[in-house]
Parts: C-alpha cells; sequence; structure tokens
C-alpha cells in the first residue's frame, strides 16, 4: 500500500538557518507529492506540490524536488525565519487511488528560534 | 480563490447533544472530504463526497452522519458523542475525479470540537 515516512521532530533552528525536512515515500501507481504546512491553531494550507518525477515545486523560498529514482520529496529552504513555526506534513495522493485520498507523512514540527 | 469556510470555529458539546459542522467552498470542486485530527498526529480521512455522493466511509461510527446538500456545501451531525471525540475536523475540497485522482486538496481552518 501507499505510505510516506517523514524525518521526526522537533526540528528546532536558529533564524537564518538552512532546513531540509526529509521526506520518503511508496507508492504503487503514479503519485502526486504535496508539503502542507499548519500553523498553530489552523488549518492545513497547500505549501508546495510536484506531480511527475523530477518536477520543482516552490513557495515562499521554500522547494522540494520530486526524486523518484530514491523516492524522496524532501523540503528545503536556505534561510528560514521565526514565522515558518509550524507543523509541516508530506503528503501524496496517488492516480489508482479512488477519491482522491491523501496520504500523510506524521508531520514534522519546526521551531525557529530568534 | 482557494478558501474552504468551516463553521464554527470552536465548538463544546455535551454527550447527549446533537451539533452539526458547516462546511463551504465556491471553487467548482466537486470532492469534498472530512478529516479528523487529533493533537502532534496527521489529518485521518473520515468520509469523501464526489459529485454530492458518499464515496469512501473510512468505517466511521454512525454518531458522525455526513450530509452533502449540494456542490458547495457539506455537513457533518454530530451525535451522541463521546469525550475522545474531541479533535479538529478539518473539511476540504479537491478538483479530484475519475482518471484525475492524484490532485491536490484545500483544506478549511477546522472546527475544534471539545466534548464533554
Amino acid at each position: 500500500g501507499n505510505s510516506v515516512t517523514q524525518m521526526e521532530g522537533p526540528v528546532t533552528l536558529s533564524e537564518e538557518a538552512f532546513l531540509t525536512i526529509n521526506c520518503t515515500y511508496t507508492a504503487t501507481g503514479y503519485p502526486s507529492l504535496f508539503w502542507y504546512v499548519q500553523y498553530p491553531g489552523e488549518g492545513l494550507q497547500l505549501l508546495l506540490k510536484a506531480t511527475k518525477a523530477d518536477d520543482k515545486g516552490s513557495n515562499k523560498g521554500f522547494e522540494a524536488t520530486y526524486r523518484k529514482e530514491t523516492t524522496s520529496f524532501h523540503l528545503e529552504k536556505g534561510s528560514v525565519q521565526v514565522s515558518d513555526s509550524a507543523v509541516y506534513f508530506c503528503a501524496l495522493s496517488d492516480q489508482d487511488n479512488q477519491g482522491g485520498k491523501l496520504i500523510f507523512g506524521q508531520g514534522t514540527e519546526l521551531s525557529v528560534k530568534p | 480563490d482557494t478558501e474552504v469556510t468551516q463553521t464554527p470555529k470552536h465548538l463544546v458539546m455535551g454527550m447527549t447533544n446533537k451539533k452539526s459542522l458547516k462546511c463551504e467552498q465556491h471553487m467548482g470542486h466537486r470532492a469534498m472530504y472530512w478529516y479528523k485530527q487529533k493533537a502532534k498526529k496527521p489529518p485521518e480521512l473520515m468520509f469523501v463526497y464526489s459529485y454530492e455522493k458518499l464515496s469512501i466511509n473510512e468505517s466511521v461510527p454512525s454518531r458522525f452522519s455526513p450530509e452533502c446538500p449540494n456542490s458547495s456545501l457539506l455537513n457533518l451531525h454530530l451525535h451522541a458523542l463521546q469525550p475522545e471525540d474531541s479533535a479538529l475536523y478539518l473539511c476540504a475540497s479537491s478538483q479530484a475525479e475519475r482518471g484525475r485522482w492524484n490532485t491536490e486538496a484545500f483544506f478549511g481552518q477546522g472546527t475544534r470540537l471539545t466534548v464533554v
């Protein structure tokens, strides 16, 4: 079956540090891959997406590249800000997955200190 | 506009109460979802509606009853809940449909439900 594995948190960084959150996946079909962010007390926001191998999703300084050979979709940002403190979820949706169900990783909590 | 609107934002209910959660989207999406999220956990799928018909029920207890009155609205009726049902309930919508299941979903802000 389909699954997503994320690095465990919490991750604590100083402002302007480089961020990497690892995400690997298992899928039987041709999944699209997503990163969602959840700020405290809020719902999930789509941060970026990639729909096929070698696609790079980017938004708000965050990037992730769909690597089919390593089944990975790692999230990166060159310089984090305090306002990036949130929980980040990697997710996939498979072409064969009727209903468009999202499969989520466990989430990684990021805390950025000034 | 990628907005999904949920009401109420917070809800406290007793175990004998009946209440409803509401969700609205105007993006023309034909798939709508209810997810349940416990603290520090990923969302768990409860129900999927596709073209206003229930297509997936993830073995959710009958005290949760979904309803899709039209293509823009989704309700979740609650009755005789237990304290362990306290959670954040998220509504989402997407363009997912037959032949195009692997699309992104857009989430509302959620309803924080407390059962006392």
